[in-house]
Protein backbone atom coordinates (compact mmCIF):
# COMPACT_ATOMS: atom_id res chain seq x y z
CA UNK A 1 0.00 0.00 0.00
CA UNK A 2 0.79 3.73 -0.06
CA UNK A 3 1.49 4.10 3.50
CA UNK A 4 1.58 2.10 7.07
CA UNK A 5 -2.18 1.23 7.57
CA UNK A 6 -2.96 0.43 11.41
CA UNK A 7 -6.60 -1.37 12.70
CA UNK A 8 -8.38 -0.11 14.84
CA UNK A 9 -8.12 3.11 14.56
CA UNK A 10 -9.65 3.16 18.27
CA UNK A 11 -9.75 0.74 20.62
CA UNK A 12 -11.76 0.63 23.80
CA UNK A 13 -10.76 -1.82 26.31
CA UNK A 14 -12.39 -2.98 29.88
CA UNK A 15 -9.84 -3.50 32.21
CA UNK A 16 -8.22 -7.25 32.42
CA UNK A 17 -9.63 -7.33 28.25
CA UNK A 18 -6.77 -8.73 26.21
CA UNK A 19 -6.14 -6.71 22.81
CA UNK A 20 -5.05 -7.01 18.90
CA UNK A 21 -3.76 -3.98 17.20
CA UNK A 22 -2.81 -4.92 13.54
CA UNK A 23 -0.18 -3.08 11.55
CA UNK A 24 0.31 -3.59 7.75
CA UNK A 25 3.78 -1.64 6.54
CA UNK A 26 4.62 -0.48 3.23
CA UNK A 27 5.11 -3.16 0.91
CA UNK A 28 8.65 -4.47 0.68
CA UNK A 29 9.72 -2.33 3.80
CA UNK A 30 12.04 -4.91 6.22
CA UNK A 31 12.17 -3.18 9.10
CA UNK A 32 8.84 -2.36 11.56
CA UNK A 33 8.83 -1.13 15.04
CA UNK A 34 6.00 -0.30 17.71
CA UNK A 35 6.45 2.79 19.52
CA UNK A 36 4.01 3.85 22.50
CA UNK A 37 2.95 7.46 22.74
CA UNK A 38 1.41 8.39 26.06
CA UNK A 39 -0.48 11.51 26.47
CA UNK A 40 1.36 14.85 26.13
CA UNK A 41 4.46 12.79 25.27
CA UNK A 42 6.84 11.83 22.55
CA UNK A 43 6.82 8.25 21.28
CA UNK A 44 9.02 5.51 23.36
CA UNK A 45 10.62 2.15 21.71
CA UNK A 46 8.65 -0.56 22.65
CA UNK A 47 9.69 -3.85 19.98
CA UNK A 48 11.84 -3.99 16.41
CA UNK A 49 11.31 -6.38 13.77
CA UNK A 50 13.66 -7.09 10.40
CA UNK A 51 11.76 -9.37 8.38
CA UNK A 52 9.72 -11.99 10.93
CA UNK A 53 12.97 -11.60 13.16
CA UNK A 54 12.01 -9.77 17.13
CA UNK A 55 15.93 -8.20 16.95
CA UNK A 56 14.61 -5.88 20.10
CA UNK A 57 11.86 -6.16 22.62
CA UNK A 58 13.90 -4.21 25.61
CA UNK A 59 10.98 -1.66 25.10
CA UNK A 60 8.27 -3.83 26.35
CA UNK A 61 7.23 -2.78 29.42
CA UNK A 62 5.83 -5.86 30.87
CA UNK A 63 5.18 -9.80 29.88
CA UNK A 64 1.83 -8.72 29.06
CA UNK A 65 2.59 -7.38 25.78
CA UNK A 66 3.41 -9.21 23.15
CA UNK A 67 4.62 -9.02 19.13
CA UNK A 68 5.06 -10.84 16.48
CA UNK A 69 5.45 -10.96 12.65
CA UNK A 70 5.17 -14.18 11.02
CA UNK A 71 5.73 -13.58 7.71
CA UNK A 72 7.95 -10.48 7.73
CA UNK A 73 4.99 -8.25 6.79
CA UNK A 74 2.17 -7.90 8.61
CA UNK A 75 2.43 -7.09 12.71
CA UNK A 76 0.14 -7.48 15.49
CA UNK A 77 1.08 -6.33 18.72
CA UNK A 78 -1.00 -8.16 21.81
CA UNK A 79 -1.82 -6.85 25.31
CA UNK A 80 -3.29 -8.86 27.79
CA UNK A 81 -4.86 -8.51 30.74
CA UNK A 82 -5.06 -4.79 30.05
CA UNK A 83 -4.78 -2.07 32.56
CA UNK A 84 -5.38 1.94 32.69
CA UNK A 85 -2.16 2.40 32.27
CA UNK A 86 -1.67 0.75 29.03
CA UNK A 87 -3.63 3.70 27.18
CA UNK A 88 -2.24 5.36 25.13
CA UNK A 89 -1.52 5.69 21.10
CA UNK A 90 0.26 3.35 19.67
CA UNK A 91 2.26 3.64 16.60
CA UNK A 92 3.84 1.29 14.07
CA UNK A 93 6.79 2.44 11.31
CA UNK A 94 8.52 0.55 8.94
CA UNK A 95 11.84 1.34 6.89
CA UNK A 96 13.06 -0.05 3.75
CA UNK A 97 16.36 0.55 4.63
CA UNK A 98 17.50 0.64 8.48
CA UNK A 99 18.91 3.86 9.58
CA UNK A 100 19.16 5.30 6.75
CA UNK A 101 16.04 6.81 5.22
CA UNK A 102 13.45 7.46 7.94
CA UNK A 103 10.72 5.71 8.71
CA UNK A 104 7.44 6.22 8.00
CA UNK A 105 4.19 5.85 10.41
CA UNK A 106 0.85 5.04 10.59
CA UNK A 107 -1.80 6.90 12.44
CA UNK A 108 -1.67 4.53 15.59
CA UNK A 109 -3.98 3.42 17.20
CA UNK A 110 -5.46 4.65 20.39
CA UNK A 111 -6.25 2.17 23.13
CA UNK A 112 -8.65 3.69 26.05
CA UNK A 113 -8.86 1.11 29.01
CA UNK A 114 -11.97 1.70 31.15
CA UNK B 1 22.42 6.39 21.54
CA UNK B 2 22.94 9.97 22.32
CA UNK B 3 20.29 12.03 23.91
CA UNK B 4 18.71 15.43 22.50
CA UNK B 5 17.60 18.82 23.75
CA UNK B 6 15.01 20.67 22.46
CA UNK B 7 13.04 23.73 23.26
CA UNK B 8 9.27 23.14 24.54
CA UNK B 9 7.73 25.75 22.30
CA UNK B 10 8.40 28.26 19.29
CA UNK B 11 6.48 30.39 17.83
CA UNK B 12 6.81 31.73 14.26
CA UNK B 13 5.01 34.39 12.04
CA UNK B 14 3.40 33.05 8.72
CA UNK B 15 5.46 33.37 5.89
CA UNK B 16 8.75 33.62 7.80
CA UNK B 17 11.66 30.94 8.51
CA UNK B 18 10.96 28.97 11.20
CA UNK B 19 14.32 28.15 12.76
CA UNK B 20 14.14 24.72 15.64
CA UNK B 21 17.13 24.26 17.21
CA UNK B 22 18.51 20.91 18.69
CA UNK B 23 21.44 20.01 21.12
CA UNK B 24 23.23 16.44 20.81
CA UNK B 25 26.31 17.13 22.29
CA UNK B 26 26.91 13.22 22.95
CA UNK B 27 26.42 12.22 19.76
CA UNK B 28 28.60 9.26 18.08
CA UNK B 29 30.71 9.87 15.11
CA UNK B 30 28.44 6.96 12.91
CA UNK B 31 24.69 8.28 14.19
CA UNK B 32 22.79 10.42 12.09
CA UNK B 33 20.10 13.22 12.80
CA UNK B 34 16.74 12.93 11.78
CA UNK B 35 13.81 14.99 12.12
CA UNK B 36 10.50 14.20 11.96
CA UNK B 37 7.07 16.23 13.32
CA UNK B 38 4.33 15.44 14.45
CA UNK B 39 0.41 17.22 13.53
CA UNK B 40 -2.41 16.09 16.19
CA UNK B 41 -3.98 12.80 15.58
CA UNK B 42 -1.80 11.46 13.77
CA UNK B 43 2.23 9.96 13.62
CA UNK B 44 5.11 11.32 13.10
CA UNK B 45 6.07 12.31 10.01
CA UNK B 46 10.18 12.43 8.41
CA UNK B 47 11.03 15.18 7.16
CA UNK B 48 14.90 15.34 6.84
CA UNK B 49 18.40 14.00 8.00
CA UNK B 50 21.77 14.14 7.90
CA UNK B 51 25.32 12.85 9.08
CA UNK B 52 27.82 15.57 8.97
CA UNK B 53 26.79 17.79 5.59
CA UNK B 54 23.93 20.44 5.34
CA UNK B 55 20.90 19.46 3.59
CA UNK B 56 18.19 20.31 1.81
CA UNK B 57 14.88 18.75 0.44
CA UNK B 58 11.66 20.13 -0.62
CA UNK B 59 10.51 20.22 2.70
CA UNK B 60 12.91 22.05 5.02
CA UNK B 61 17.00 22.13 5.51
CA UNK B 62 19.56 20.50 7.84
CA UNK B 63 22.10 22.46 9.64
CA UNK B 64 24.61 20.40 11.40
CA UNK B 65 27.62 22.31 13.09
CA UNK B 66 30.94 21.34 12.34
CA UNK B 67 31.18 19.78 15.51
CA UNK B 68 28.09 17.80 15.22
CA UNK B 69 26.54 18.36 18.53
CA UNK B 70 24.11 20.69 17.58
CA UNK B 71 21.90 21.47 14.39
CA UNK B 72 19.15 23.59 13.20
CA UNK B 73 15.96 22.67 11.32
CA UNK B 74 14.94 25.16 8.99
CA UNK B 75 11.40 25.50 7.46
CA UNK B 76 11.74 28.17 4.76
CA UNK B 77 8.49 29.61 4.76
CA UNK B 78 6.52 28.75 7.75
CA UNK B 79 2.89 28.11 6.94
CA UNK B 80 0.06 27.57 9.46
CA UNK B 81 0.20 23.44 8.60
CA UNK B 82 3.42 23.66 9.74
CA UNK B 83 2.19 24.11 13.40
CA UNK B 84 3.29 20.78 14.62
CA UNK B 85 5.86 19.02 17.76
CA UNK B 86 9.21 18.89 16.12
CA UNK B 87 11.72 15.78 17.24
CA UNK B 88 14.95 15.78 16.59
CA UNK B 89 16.33 12.41 17.15
CA UNK B 90 20.12 10.53 17.01
CA UNK B 91 20.39 6.85 15.66
CA UNK B 92 22.85 4.43 14.47
CA UNK B 93 22.43 3.09 10.60
CA UNK B 94 22.42 -0.37 11.80
CA UNK B 95 20.45 -3.01 14.29
CA UNK B 96 20.21 -0.37 17.09
CA UNK B 97 18.86 1.89 14.91
CA UNK B 98 14.89 2.65 15.42
CA UNK B 99 15.39 2.58 19.59
CA UNK B 100 15.93 5.99 20.09
CA UNK B 101 13.55 8.22 22.62
CA UNK B 102 11.88 10.78 20.70
CA UNK B 103 11.66 12.88 24.01
CA UNK B 104 8.88 15.82 24.01
CA UNK B 105 9.84 17.58 20.86
CA UNK B 106 9.70 21.30 20.12
CA UNK B 107 5.52 22.78 19.87
CA UNK B 108 5.78 25.00 16.87
CA UNK B 109 3.24 27.53 16.56
CA UNK B 110 3.17 29.07 13.25
CA UNK B 111 0.80 32.10 13.75
CA UNK B 112 -1.19 34.05 10.85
Amino acid sequence: GAGVSQSPRYKVAKRGQDVALRCDPISGHVSLFWYQQALGQGPEFLTYFQNEAQLDKSGLPSDRFFAERPEGSVSTLKIQRTQQEDSAVYLCASSLVLGIYGYTFGSGTRLTVV
Amino acid sequence: DAKTTQPTSMDCAEGRAANLPCNHSTISGNEYVYWYRQIHSQGPQYIIHGLKNNETNEMASLIITEDRKSSTLILPHATLRDTAVYYCIVERGDTNAGKSTFGDGTTLTVKP
